[in-house]
Protein backbone atom coordinates (compact mmCIF):
# COMPACT_ATOMS: atom_id res chain seq x y z
CA UNK A 1 0.00 0.00 0.00
CA UNK A 2 0.84 3.53 -0.50
CA UNK A 3 2.01 5.84 2.16
CA UNK A 4 3.98 9.26 2.79
CA UNK A 5 5.96 9.70 6.20
CA UNK A 6 6.65 13.30 7.19
CA UNK A 7 8.57 12.61 9.97
CA UNK A 8 8.95 16.14 11.46
CA UNK A 9 5.54 17.82 13.15
CA UNK A 10 7.24 21.15 13.21
CA UNK A 11 10.52 22.19 11.65
CA UNK A 12 11.83 25.84 13.00
CA UNK A 13 14.27 27.84 10.79
CA UNK A 14 15.74 31.51 11.22
CA UNK A 15 14.66 33.88 7.75
CA UNK A 16 17.50 34.02 5.60
CA UNK A 17 18.79 30.60 6.34
CA UNK A 18 17.60 27.48 4.09
CA UNK A 19 14.91 25.25 4.71
CA UNK A 20 14.39 21.77 4.52
CA UNK A 21 10.91 19.54 5.53
CA UNK A 22 11.55 16.00 4.90
CA UNK A 23 9.23 13.28 3.10
CA UNK A 24 9.31 9.96 2.68
CA UNK A 25 7.30 7.23 0.63
CA UNK A 26 6.66 4.35 0.14
CA UNK A 27 4.96 2.97 -3.55
CA UNK A 28 4.53 -0.19 -5.72
CA UNK A 29 5.52 1.00 -9.48
CA UNK A 30 6.47 5.02 -10.49
CA UNK A 31 5.96 7.48 -7.42
CA UNK A 32 3.97 10.52 -8.22
CA UNK A 33 5.20 13.02 -5.89
CA UNK A 34 3.63 16.52 -4.43
CA UNK A 35 3.88 19.16 -2.37
CA UNK A 36 1.56 20.76 -1.05
CA UNK A 37 1.03 24.47 1.08
CA UNK A 38 -1.90 25.20 3.49
CA UNK A 39 -1.96 28.55 5.13
CA UNK A 40 -4.32 29.04 8.33
CA UNK A 41 -7.86 29.13 7.32
CA UNK A 42 -7.17 28.78 3.92
CA UNK A 43 -7.19 25.63 1.38
CA UNK A 44 -4.09 23.56 0.42
CA UNK A 45 -2.20 25.03 -2.56
CA UNK A 46 0.22 23.25 -4.88
CA UNK A 47 3.80 24.24 -4.87
CA UNK A 48 5.52 21.46 -7.03
CA UNK A 49 5.36 18.05 -8.48
CA UNK A 50 7.75 14.93 -9.32
CA UNK A 51 6.54 13.31 -12.18
CA UNK A 52 9.35 11.58 -13.78
CA UNK A 53 12.78 13.24 -15.52
CA UNK A 54 15.29 15.89 -13.41
CA UNK A 55 15.32 15.05 -10.12
CA UNK A 56 15.61 18.75 -8.84
CA UNK A 57 12.25 19.93 -9.20
CA UNK A 58 11.24 23.67 -8.88
CA UNK A 59 7.69 25.12 -8.23
CA UNK A 60 6.44 28.20 -6.44
CA UNK A 61 7.36 30.78 -4.10
CA UNK A 62 11.33 29.78 -4.60
CA UNK A 63 11.01 26.48 -3.39
CA UNK A 64 12.25 23.18 -4.93
CA UNK A 65 12.26 19.45 -4.04
CA UNK A 66 14.69 16.89 -4.51
CA UNK A 67 13.38 13.33 -5.56
CA UNK A 68 15.56 10.94 -4.13
CA UNK A 69 14.68 7.10 -5.64
CA UNK A 70 17.36 5.25 -3.47
CA UNK A 71 16.08 6.61 -0.45
CA UNK A 72 12.70 7.02 -1.20
CA UNK A 73 12.39 10.75 -0.41
CA UNK A 74 11.43 14.18 -1.66
CA UNK A 75 12.20 17.02 0.52
CA UNK A 76 10.66 20.16 -0.05
CA UNK A 77 14.17 23.50 0.21
CA UNK A 78 14.57 26.44 0.05
CA UNK A 79 17.59 28.51 -0.18
CA UNK A 80 16.32 31.46 1.69
CA UNK A 81 13.40 31.35 3.66
CA UNK A 82 10.65 34.42 4.40
CA UNK A 83 8.67 34.95 7.17
CA UNK A 84 5.73 34.53 4.77
CA UNK A 85 6.42 31.06 4.42
CA UNK A 86 5.11 30.00 8.10
CA UNK A 87 2.24 27.63 6.86
CA UNK A 88 1.70 24.10 7.16
CA UNK A 89 3.10 21.85 4.61
CA UNK A 90 1.91 18.47 2.90
CA UNK A 91 3.35 16.03 1.01
CA UNK A 92 1.34 13.61 -0.99
CA UNK A 93 1.84 10.24 -3.38
CA UNK A 94 -0.84 9.55 -6.32
CA UNK A 95 -1.83 5.85 -5.70
CA UNK A 96 -1.30 4.17 -9.26
CA UNK A 97 -4.05 1.99 -9.05
CA UNK A 98 -7.78 2.91 -9.95
CA UNK A 99 -8.99 5.90 -8.96
CA UNK A 100 -5.51 7.46 -8.20
CA UNK A 101 -5.85 8.37 -5.11
CA UNK A 102 -3.77 10.58 -3.29
CA UNK A 103 -2.40 9.89 -0.04
CA UNK A 104 -1.32 13.18 2.03
CA UNK A 105 1.66 12.87 4.70
CA UNK A 106 0.82 14.09 8.04
CA UNK A 107 1.60 17.65 7.32
CA UNK A 108 4.70 19.73 8.75
CA UNK A 109 4.19 22.92 10.04
CA UNK A 110 7.20 25.44 8.84
CA UNK A 111 8.09 28.24 11.69
CA UNK A 112 10.25 30.81 10.05
CA UNK A 113 11.44 33.52 12.65
CA UNK A 114 12.20 37.02 12.04
CA UNK B 1 -12.81 33.83 -10.54
CA UNK B 2 -12.34 31.88 -7.83
CA UNK B 3 -11.38 28.38 -9.26
CA UNK B 4 -12.91 26.35 -6.91
CA UNK B 5 -15.18 27.20 -4.63
CA UNK B 6 -17.78 26.17 -1.84
CA UNK B 7 -20.85 27.53 0.22
CA UNK B 8 -21.35 27.79 2.87
CA UNK B 9 -17.94 28.91 4.69
CA UNK B 10 -19.37 28.02 8.07
CA UNK B 11 -21.84 25.53 9.30
CA UNK B 12 -22.67 25.21 12.58
CA UNK B 13 -25.80 22.70 13.76
CA UNK B 14 -26.56 20.64 16.41
CA UNK B 15 -26.85 16.70 16.50
CA UNK B 16 -29.17 14.76 14.58
CA UNK B 17 -29.95 17.40 11.82
CA UNK B 18 -28.80 16.91 8.33
CA UNK B 19 -26.77 19.27 6.08
CA UNK B 20 -25.27 20.17 2.55
CA UNK B 21 -22.04 21.79 1.34
CA UNK B 22 -22.10 22.50 -2.07
CA UNK B 23 -18.75 22.88 -4.82
CA UNK B 24 -18.47 24.50 -8.09
CA UNK B 25 -15.21 24.75 -10.11
CA UNK B 26 -15.05 27.19 -13.29
CA UNK B 27 -11.52 25.55 -14.08
CA UNK B 28 -12.77 23.16 -16.73
CA UNK B 29 -11.46 19.77 -14.60
CA UNK B 30 -13.00 16.28 -15.22
CA UNK B 31 -12.16 15.37 -11.62
CA UNK B 32 -13.67 16.36 -8.21
CA UNK B 33 -12.77 15.15 -4.91
CA UNK B 34 -14.23 15.21 -0.93
CA UNK B 35 -11.75 15.48 1.96
CA UNK B 36 -12.21 15.70 5.42
CA UNK B 37 -9.02 17.23 7.77
CA UNK B 38 -9.72 16.51 11.51
CA UNK B 39 -8.58 18.50 14.04
CA UNK B 40 -5.33 17.94 13.74
CA UNK B 41 -4.95 18.91 10.58
CA UNK B 42 -4.81 14.67 8.99
CA UNK B 43 -6.53 15.13 5.48
CA UNK B 44 -8.34 11.97 4.60
CA UNK B 45 -9.90 11.29 0.74
CA UNK B 46 -13.61 10.84 1.20
CA UNK B 47 -15.09 10.38 -2.43
CA UNK B 48 -14.16 11.03 -5.68
CA UNK B 49 -15.76 11.73 -9.18
CA UNK B 50 -14.60 11.66 -12.37
CA UNK B 51 -16.93 13.18 -15.22
CA UNK B 52 -20.11 12.46 -12.81
CA UNK B 53 -19.21 8.85 -11.84
CA UNK B 54 -18.01 7.81 -8.43
CA UNK B 55 -15.00 6.25 -8.46
CA UNK B 56 -13.46 6.53 -5.13
CA UNK B 57 -15.32 5.48 -1.85
CA UNK B 58 -13.73 5.54 0.70
CA UNK B 59 -14.52 3.70 4.07
CA UNK B 60 -17.25 6.73 4.90
CA UNK B 61 -20.23 6.24 6.75
CA UNK B 62 -23.13 5.82 4.46
CA UNK B 63 -24.56 9.16 6.25
CA UNK B 64 -22.47 10.85 3.81
CA UNK B 65 -23.76 11.01 0.25
CA UNK B 66 -22.28 12.68 -2.52
CA UNK B 67 -23.81 13.87 -5.79
CA UNK B 68 -22.51 15.78 -8.98
CA UNK B 69 -24.64 17.21 -11.39
CA UNK B 70 -22.16 17.96 -13.49
CA UNK B 71 -18.66 18.15 -14.09
CA UNK B 72 -18.73 21.82 -12.23
CA UNK B 73 -19.93 20.77 -9.41
CA UNK B 74 -20.01 18.50 -6.53
CA UNK B 75 -22.23 18.44 -3.18
CA UNK B 76 -21.74 16.55 -0.23
CA UNK B 77 -25.01 15.53 1.76
CA UNK B 78 -25.11 14.77 5.46
CA UNK B 79 -27.50 12.73 7.22
CA UNK B 80 -28.23 12.48 11.00
CA UNK B 81 -24.98 14.30 11.96
CA UNK B 82 -22.78 13.23 14.69
CA UNK B 83 -20.28 15.00 17.10
CA UNK B 84 -17.28 13.15 15.50
CA UNK B 85 -18.76 14.87 12.56
CA UNK B 86 -17.21 18.41 13.40
CA UNK B 87 -13.87 18.66 10.96
CA UNK B 88 -13.16 21.00 7.50
CA UNK B 89 -14.27 19.64 4.78
CA UNK B 90 -12.66 20.40 1.17
CA UNK B 91 -13.98 19.94 -2.26
CA UNK B 92 -10.82 19.95 -4.60
CA UNK B 93 -10.71 19.21 -8.36
CA UNK B 94 -7.89 18.29 -10.80
CA UNK B 95 -7.57 16.61 -14.07
CA UNK B 96 -7.51 13.05 -15.00
CA UNK B 97 -4.54 10.77 -13.93
CA UNK B 98 -1.79 10.43 -11.43
CA UNK B 99 0.15 13.42 -12.97
CA UNK B 100 -2.22 16.33 -12.33
CA UNK B 101 -1.98 18.37 -9.34
CA UNK B 102 -5.09 19.08 -7.54
CA UNK B 103 -6.53 22.56 -6.58
CA UNK B 104 -8.64 22.88 -3.58
CA UNK B 105 -11.98 25.16 -2.21
CA UNK B 106 -11.40 27.19 0.78
CA UNK B 107 -12.50 24.95 2.75
CA UNK B 108 -16.30 24.69 5.10
CA UNK B 109 -15.76 24.63 9.02
CA UNK B 110 -18.48 22.23 9.96
CA UNK B 111 -19.49 22.36 13.68
CA UNK B 112 -22.00 19.88 15.58
CA UNK B 113 -23.46 20.91 18.78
Amino acid sequence: AQSVAQPEDQVNVAEGNPLTVKCTYSVSGNPYLFWYVQYPNRGLQFLLKYITGDNLVKGSYGFEAEFNKSQTSFHLKKPSALVSDSALYFCAVRDNTGGFKTIFGAGTRLFVKA
Amino acid sequence: DTAVSQTPKYLVTQMGNDKSIKCEQNLGHDTMYWYKQDSKKFLKIMFSYNNKELIINETVPNRFSPKSPDKAHLNLHINSLELGDSAVYFCASSLQGQAYEQYFGPGTRLTVT
